[in-house]
């Protein structure tokens, strides 16, 4: 049972424009949000993260949009840069798991010139 | 500097071979996990270590081992009992025990495992 969805495999965006990535999910006793990116053959690294308390987080090019009613996150990136380009991963934390987090399958980003 | 270390960052196991992956930290870190990637399947836990000496399994344990002795370190065998382990493994870690700090995990740089 898939928790963390993230139901596009694949985006490809021009430079400049935005890119939305999305992610739903299911469990409705996830407190906090967090997205990573990874390159190829490297760990994934922390990008920005939200309470469920929030509805919007911002840092600088980077932007996630929590909606409790729906369950569904998005990620913006504005500008997109080709340096963007990775794999984005959404994860949530459950409050009664501990320090686990549920990570969805991944969206892979493409920036192109 | 502080991080995470996994090691080998190649690795090839002949089938019906045990092999251990090794990771670690020097943050200071209380918690620590194992993730395997499969193209398609996103992050999938194997188990996590909240604390020394005690570990629990996560979501697809099997034909996997792992042991806790010291903080700094967790590491994780693919024994022979693992019906498909060619995948790309990535340990971490996180701050406390019960809290996950702002940042979530930090993750080593993962290393990839080839049965041949």
């Amino acid at each position: 049972d898939q928790q963390v969805k993230q139901n596009s495999p694949s985006l490809s965006v021009q430079e400049g424009r935005i890119s939305i990535l999305n992610c739903d999910y299911t469990n409705s006793m996830f407190d906090y949000f967090l997205w990573y990116k990874k390159y190829p053959a490297e760990g994934p690294t922390f990008l920005i993260s939200i309470s469920s308390i929030k509805d919007k987080n911002e840092d600088g090019r980077f932007t996630v949009f929590l909606n409790k009613s729906a369950k569904h996150l998005s990620l913006h990136i504005v500008p997109s840069q080709p340096g963007d380009s990775a794999v984005y991963f959404c994860a949530a934390h459950d409050t009664g798991g501990g320090n686990k987090l549920t990570f969805g399958t991944g969206t892979q980003l493409k920036v192109e010139l | 500097d502080g991080g995470i270390t996994q090691s080998p960052k190649y690795l090839f196991r002949k089938e019906g071979q045990n092999v251990t992956l090794s990771c670690e930290q020097n943050l200071n870190h209380d918690a620590m996990y194992w993730y395997r990637q499969d193209p398609g399947q996103g992050l999938r836990l194997i188990y996590y270590s909240q604390i020394v000496n005690d570990f629990q399994k996560g979501d697809i344990a099997e034909g996997y081992s792992v042991s806790r002795e010291k903080k700094e370190s967790f590491p994780l065998t693919v024994t022979s009992a693992q019906k498909n382990p060619t995948a790309f493994y990535l340990c971490a870690s996180s701050i406390e025990r019960g809290r996950l700090g702002n940042y979530g995990y930090t993750f080593g740089s993962g290393t990839r495992l080839t049965v041949v």
